[in-house]
């Protein structure tokens, strides 16, 4: 069964640095998305994207993060300067048109120190 | 605005005990409702879904029928295991490749 990939699985960082987590969505699939847990919370959404733009972003999505899908399978999330409650489970996620279901990838944990 | 409310947890079960977690929506329009599942240290796994009134989705032994009456989308597994220990969350995602919204999540512990 088709999967979304995401890498790597545990990112350490340091206060400041940059990230940038990967994520390969489903090959067929049209709308992306990235969504954080911090740990023992809720899954927030982030943000969509849709023909090569953002369609629809949360308030936590402010001017440090930014979303690229720079070929035809990958899509990134960039956190530009990294601030100790960043630290959280990133899940990207795909889905098609065709069914209104979404598939996560196992998520990347990203650890701010 | 949309929105999920299950019940708080954790619920701590005896093996083989019957399992009901509750969970409401709001939602504008006509809303797909799911139930995933995040065992400990891994992702998050789509157990069931349903996409309209009256759909019972499920999977596993896990069952949960969309009421839009009562604006609910109740799980339930009528013999629990150990190995269903787990964070369940409920979700809706209104059609369009909008987003999912999640509820809080109920941590689930059976011991044997």
């Amino acid at each position: 069964e088709p999967e979304v990939t995401q890498t790597p699985s545990h990112q350490v960082t340091q206060m400041g640095q940059e990230v940038i987590l990967r994520c390969v969505p489903i090959s067929n699939h049209l709308y992306f998305y990235w969504y954080r847990q911090i740990l023992g919370q809720k899954v927030e959404f982030l943000v969509s994207f849709y023909n090569n733009e953002i369609s629809e972003k949360s308030e936590i999505f402010d001017d440090q993060f930014s979303v690229e899908r720079p070929d035809g399978s990958n899509f990134t999330l960039k956190i530009r300067s990294t601030k100790l409650e960043d630290s959280a489970m990133y899940f990207c996620a795909s889905l098609t048109a065709a069914k209104n279901i979404q598939y996560f990838g196992a998520g990347t944990r990203l650890s701010v120190l | 605005g949309n929105s999920v409310t299950q019940m708080e947890g954790p619920v701590t079960l005896s093996e083989e005990a019957f399992l009901t977690i509750n969970c409401t929506y709001t939602a504008t329009g006509y809303p797909s409702l799911f139930w995933y599942v995040q065992y400990p240290g891994e992702g998050l796994q789509l157990l069931l879904k349903a996409t309209k009134a009256d759909d019972k989705g499920s999977n596993k032994g896990f069952e949960a029928t969309y009421r839009k009456e009562t604006t609910s989308f109740h799980l339930e597994k009528g013999s629990v295991q150990v190995s269903d220990s787990a964070v369940y969350f409920c979700a809706l995602s209104v059609t369009g490749g909008f987003k999912t919204i999640f509820g809080a999540g109920t941590r689930l512990f059976v011991k044997a």
